[in-house]
């Protein structure tokens, strides 16, 4: 059983379209995150949600936009995508004190 | 602003050799440092958790501590196994508490053990 959940695993697209990453996480944890990790491997927190509420909304342009339908699910929509969002998305969710478990993270390609 | 370094960049370890990891940090009140593994193509895996000075976990061949300034992460007789990067990460005071916090990565060690 998968704990944390992303699809697609890969995401290739063309400059100016739409596209949305999913996320499910089966651990029952309170808290989801978007993070984000550029080319050069750093990891770099975007959201977090808390009970479908968003509690951190780092410096993030306003073309991503995160859903939370329910504690279990957090997903990712871009508008309007441009060749700087290329990077992998990784979604991850927490507990107490245990650290994050990360899902297997989506490549997003943007040409 | 809260700032994790990570040295060295890359590291490459015949297998059996030992050596260390290093973490420094500077963070207007450290809540926890954590360590994380990830492989090529994964999500980073959750090592350790560190709250305070002087503070040691260990786990197979791994063992971590923590200072004031700095973690490092000692590798004791790695296999190829172990080839990795390696990630840490702090948690600042704010959002701390209850199961909701930022974490603050640095870049990185990328370690390869040869056989």
């Amino acid at each position: 059983d998968t704990a944390v959940s992303q699809t697609p695993k890969y995401l290739v697209t063309q400059m100016g379209n739409d596209k949305s990453i999913k996320c499910e996480q089966n651990l029952g944890h309170d808290t989801m995150y978007w993070y984000k990790q550029d080319s050069k491997k750093f990891l770099k927190i975007m959201f977090s949600y808390n009970n479908k509420e968003l509690i951190i909304n780092e410096t993030v342009p306003n073309r991503f936009s995160p859903k939370s339908p329910d504690k279990a699910h957090l997903n990712l929509h871009i508008n309007s995508l441009e060749l700087g969002d290329s990077a992998v998305y990784f979604c991850a969710s927490s507990q107490v004190s245990r650290g994050y478990t990360f899902g297997s993270g989506t490549r997003l390609t943007v040409v | 602003e809260d700032q994790v370094t990570q040295s060295p960049e890359a590291l490459r370890l015949q297998e059996g050799e030992s050596s260390s990891l290093n973490c420094s940090y500077t963070v207007s009140g450290l809540r926890g440092l954590f360590w994380y593994r990830q492989d090529p193509g994964k999500g980073p895996e959750f090592l350790f958790t560190l709250y305070s000075a002087g503070e040691e976990k260990e786990k197979e061949r791994l063992k971590a501590t923590l200072t004031k300034k700095e973690s490092f992460l000692h590798i004791t007789a790695p296999k190829p196994e172990d080839s990795a990067t390696y990630l840490c990460a702090v948690q600042p005071p704010k959002f701390s508490g209850g199961s909701n916090y930022k974490l603050t990565f640095g870049k990185g060690t990328l370690l390869t053990v040869n056989p």
